[in-house]
């Protein structure tokens, strides 16, 4: 039984690109969460997919946006990176009506 | 708010020792889950226990140990007879009744000396 899986594990994007990383998660899970982890810090709450729609919002700007397609796997965007976007970015998924979530393994991302 | 305090910043203690690491938490919710998770140096989060507020007994799995006391807004975690793998970040966690979200503490990194 595979866990949750993040693409790419590494990705070196420049200031103003745009990127899109990739989860799927756990068999028989169907809610997807992302957060940031800045270094040094805590992962910070960024959105949570349910149903394919955005159930619940962090404290992020309008340039993180995401989508949960059919099969529940999930994809977060950031347009116009800034240098300050450099995190490891974790996605989480969880079952029904379950409240543990379960982490990938990130997907580290640093803004030049 | 809601709000994780994780006042232990790094901690050193040489293998075969107990080490509590300690996490203290504000909610308004009366319905709320405490977790606690690991980061292993490769930085994917490992899910360790789920507590939720109406629940106040100490939980024991193998070396490690739960102490989930409301009176003090207190959720610690103790090892007891600390291994050289049990050196990680290890991350104190709440979520509230009305959402899924998790609000994390900014973690503890434990360094346990062969």
């Amino acid at each position: 039984d595979a866990g949750v899986t993040q693409s790419p594990t590494h990705l070196i994007k420049t200031r103003g690109q745009q990127v899109t990383l990739r989860c799927s998660p756990k068999s028989g899970h169907d809610t997807v969460s992302w957060y940031q982890q800045a270094l040094g810090q805590g992962p910070q709450f960024i959105f949570q997919y349910y149903e394919e729609e955005e159930r619940q919002r962090g404290n992020f700007p309008d340039r993180f946006s995401g989508h949960q397609f059919p099969n529940y796997s999930s994809e977060l965007n950031v347009n116009a990176l800034l240098l300050g976007d450099s995190a490891l970015y974790l996605c989480a998924s969880s079952p029904p009506l379950g409240r543990e979530q379960f982490f990938g393994p990130g997907t580290r991302l640093t803004v030049l | 708010a809601q709000k994780v305090t994780q006042a232990q910043t790094e901690i050193s203690v040489v293998e075969k020792e107990d080490v509590t690491l300690d996490c203290v938490y504000e909610t308004r919710d009366t319905t709320y889950y405490l977790f606690w998770y690991k980061q292993p140096p490769s930085g994917e989060l490992v899910f360790l226990i789920r507590r939720n507020s109406f629940d106040e007994q100490n939980e024991i799995s193998g070396r490690y140990s739960w102490n989930f006391q409301k009176s003090t807004s207190s959720f610690n975690f103790t090892i007891t007879a600390s291994q050289v793998v049990d050196s990680a970040v290890y991350f104190c966690a709440l979520s509230g009744n009305r959402d899924d979200k998790i609000i994390f503490g900014k973690g503890t990194r434990l360094h346990i000396l062969p």
